[in-house]
């Protein structure tokens, strides 16, 4: 059974960069797309991107210019940097694998807050 | 920018059916858009139960079933229960190879 755990800080200062790591266990990150979702509180959820094994990625258009995705795969682990964060950006993330044109395995999901 | 809407919320009596829907605010969903829903409880993951469509997830039952109504993705619950009640989001893919959530249903039986 595959299984992904988020980790990285819980809270990041406004202005900094918030970084999100997801590791992969059960099951091998190569040959599929993995993906970073949030939910702000009280909010909808977001598509954030996803990357490929290979390490393409495809971004939300409306995060794209603060958003990077990287992937690890000798630890089999996947990663979120997210610059230049303000209030907004507080929100649950999760990580979950692409099946197919879907979304078949997930994270518990972090919150990360924006706060100084 | 293209949204992808559904129904704010709906009530459903325990054994009823309800159907939920995600649309466009500009164009028609189509299997293209290879639509998945998911039910998600606060606090927890989000559980993957359609994709492509109509393809139930691996143990989801039967009561749960997707289609494409007019010119919009549903997802049907029939016989609700208890513990259907829930967030409900549609994703559908768009052009660019970008995917994009719904604004979310939340489904009370009652």
């Amino acid at each position: 059974q595959v299984q992904l755990q988020e980790s990285g800080p819980g809270l990041v200062k406004p202005s900094e960069t918030l970084s999100l790591t997801c590791t992969v266990s059960g099951g091998s990150i190569n040959n599929y797309f993995w993906s970073w979702i949030r939910q702000p509180p009280g909010k909808g959820l977001e598509w954030i991107g996803y990357i490929y094994y290979s390490g393409s990625t495809n971004y939300n258009p409306s995060l794209k210019s603060r958003v990077t995705m990287s992937v690890d795969t000798s630890t089999n682990q996947f990663s979120l940097r997210l610059s230049s964060v303000t209030a907004a950006d507080t929100a649950v993330y999760y990580c979950a694998r692409f099946g197919l044109y879907s979304l078949d395995y997930w994270g518990q999901g972090t919150l990360v807050t924006v706060s100084s | 920018q293209t949204v992808v809407t559904q129904e704010p919320s709906f009530s459903v009596s325990p054994g009823g059916t309800v159907t939920l829907t995600c649309g466009l605010t500009s164009g028609s969903v189509s299997t293209s858009h290879y639509p998945s829903w998911y039910q998600h409880t606060p606090g927890q993951a989000p559980r993957t139960l359609i994709y492509t469509t109509n393809i139930r997830s691996s143990g989801v039952p039967d009561r749960f079933s997707g289609s494409i109504l007019g010119n919009k993705a549903a997802l049907t619950i029939a016989g609700a229960q208890a513990d259907d009640e829930s967030d409900y989001y549609c994703v559908l893919y768009m052009s660019s190879d970008i995917y994009v959530f719904g604004t979310g249903t939340k489904v009370t039986v009652l």
